[in-house]
């Protein structure tokens, strides 16, 4: 079965920074890219990020660019969202995602989320 | 970044009814559209990709059409497990999503 669970979450100043971590079970992590996927406190979803299989391909929303960095550790089966200067407008929760068997980013499995506020 | 809009934002319905959501991008994404359901403290689920293609599992009365930059889903016979968000995805140029667009018991 496949698991995503997230973690590191929690309560942030504005311009500080948090690291999210997605632990994966129950498939080949090295053989799928992963994304990361945002969704504020009843408001819509927000692609943020992707990384192909072997972490040297990541791609960003242009929005985020700069200020986020997704990185990989296949043999911990872990992925990480790396997130600076932080925003009120970025308080989320965020998802892991997997993309599908191609790297298309079709979203069958997700984690449960992972609180981020962003608040003084 | 592909921008992508929806319409309506909150669509009342009964049960029975057939559902029509537009879905609209910035430019043209060929056929790389999906669509996705999502109830309140749920996971998103997967319903259609490639514009029209069914994912395993979920019923015949959701399709999916449209190419370029206009795509509808549509629900033939509204049931009530069908009430929930719904959102299009684009993947043509990395991913973005519409809006959502609410179906509630009217």
């Amino acid at each position: 079965e496949v698991q995503l669970v997230e973690s590191g979450g929690g309560v942030v100043r504005p311009g500080g920074s948090l690291r999210l971590s997605c632990t994966a079970s129950g498939f080949t992590f090295g053989d799928y890219g992963m994304s990361w996927v945002r969704q504020a406190p009843g408001k819509g979803l927000q692609w943020v990020s992707g990384i192909n299989r072997n972490g040297d391909i990541r791609v960003y929303a242009d929005s985020l660019k700069g200020r986020f960095t997704i990185s990989r550790d296949n043999a911990k089966n872990s992925l990480f969202l790396q997130m600076n200067s932080l925003r009120a407008e970025d308080t989320a929760f965020y998802f892991c995602a997997r993309p599908d068997e191609d790297g298309n980013p079709l979203y069958r499995y997700w984690g449960q989320g992972a609180l981020v506020t962003v608040s003084s | 970044d592909i921008h992508m809009t929806q319409s309506p934002s909150t669509l009342s319905a009964s049960v029975g009814d057939r559902v029509t959501i537009t879905c609209r991008a910035s430019q043209s994404i060929g056929r790389w559209l999906a669509w996705y359901q999502q109830k309140a403290g749920k996971t998103p689920k997967l319903l259609i990709y490639k514009t029209s293609d069914l994912e395993s599992g979920v019923p015949a009365r959701f399709s999916g059409s449209g190419s370029g930059t206009e795509f509808t889903l549509t629900i033939s016979s509204l049931q009530a497990d069908d009430f929930a968000t719904y959102y299009c995805q684009q993947y043509s140029s990395f991913s973005s999503f519409g809006p959502g667009t609410k179906v509630d018991i009217k």
